[in-house]
C-alpha cells in the first residue's frame, strides 16, 4: 500500500528554468509534509515543509504548494541551478509519528 | 550543535549472520527513527524509539530489534541476515511532537 507516490523517476530541466516535483498522497489523515534532498553516499537533507492547514509555503527558490481535494503536492524550484541535481524524497506524517516516504524523482539541471 | 551520526559507514555480513548499526542523535533530540533504504525506492520506516521504549514500528519481522539509551543514542539489530536485508540504514533524530527530523549519512550494509 503506497500511501505516497512519485510518479516521475526522474526530471530533467535547464538551467534558469522551473522544476517542478510532483507527490500524491492517499491518506487523508497525514498533517504535515516534507520534501527531503538526496546526494549519494549521504543521508536526506530537509528542504521545505508544509502544515496540512496551508496551501503554500515558500522560502527563497524553493516552494511547496498543497492541494488538499486532490491529495496532491508540488515542489517548484526556481531558478534552477546545478546544484539542484539530486534524487527528491516527498513524505508525509500525521502526528509527527513515522515518516512516509514516496519513492523519490531524480532531478537533472542541464546547463 | 552536532548533526546524527551513524557507524559503520560501511559493512559486508554473511547471511545468516547478526548486526548492530549504531546512531547518535542531534543535540537536543530525544526520538529516534530508523529506516531501510533499498536501492531505487524511497525509505521505509522500521520503528522509532522515545524515551528508551519503542514508540510505534513499521512492517518488519521481530529480527529487526532495537534499543535507545538514556543519551539517547541508538542501536538498531538485525538477526538471522537476510539477502533482501542488503540496504541504506538511515537514523533519523527529532524532538518528541516536532516535525524537524534529521537524518545521518547511513550505513550501507551489504548481505552476501
Amino acid at each position: 500500500d503506497q500511501q505516497v507516490k512519485q510518479n516521475s523517476p526522474s526530471l530533467s530541466v535547464q538551467e534558469g528554468r522551473i522544476s517542478i516535483l510532483n507527490c500524491d498522497y492517499t491518506n487523508s489523515m497525514f498533517d504535515y509534509f516534507l520534501w527531503y534532498k538526496k546526494y549519494p553516499a549521504e543521508g536526506p537533507t530537509f528542504l521545505i515543509s508544509i502544515s496540512s492547514i496551508k496551501d503554500k509555503n515558500e522560502d527563497g527558490r524553493f516552494t511547496v504548494f498543497l492541494n488538499k481535494s486532490a491529495k496532491h503536492l508540488s515542489l517548484h524550484i526556481v531558478p534552477s541551478q546545478p546544484g539542484d541535481s539530486a534524487v527528491y524524497f516527498c513524505a508525509a506524517t500525521q502526528g509527527a509519528q513515522k515518516l512516509v516516504f514516496g519513492q523519490g524523482t531524480r532531478l537533472t539541471i542541464n546547463p | 550543535e552536532t548533526g546524527v551520526t551513524q557507524s559503520p559507514t560501511h559493512l559486508i555480513k554473511t547471511r545468516g549472520q547478526q548486526v548492530t548499526l549504531r546512531c547518535s542523535s542531534q543535540s537536543g533530540h530525544n526520538t529516534v527513527s530508523w529506516y531501510q533504504q533499498a536501492l531505487g525506492q524511497g525509505p521505509q520506516f522500521i520503528f522509532q524509539y522515545y524515551r528508551e521504549e519503542e514508540n510505534g514500528r513499521g512492517n518488519f519481522p521481530p529480527r529487526f530489534s532495537g534499543l535507545q539509551f538514556p543519551n539517547y543514542s541508538s542501536e538498531l539489530n538485525v538477526n538471522a541476515l537476510e539477502l533482501d536485508d542488503s540496504a541504506l540504514y538511515l537514523c533519523a533524530s527529532s524532538s518528541d511532537g516536532h516535525y524537524g527530523y534529521t537524518f545521518g549519512s547511513g550505513t550501507r550494509l551489504t548481505v552476501v
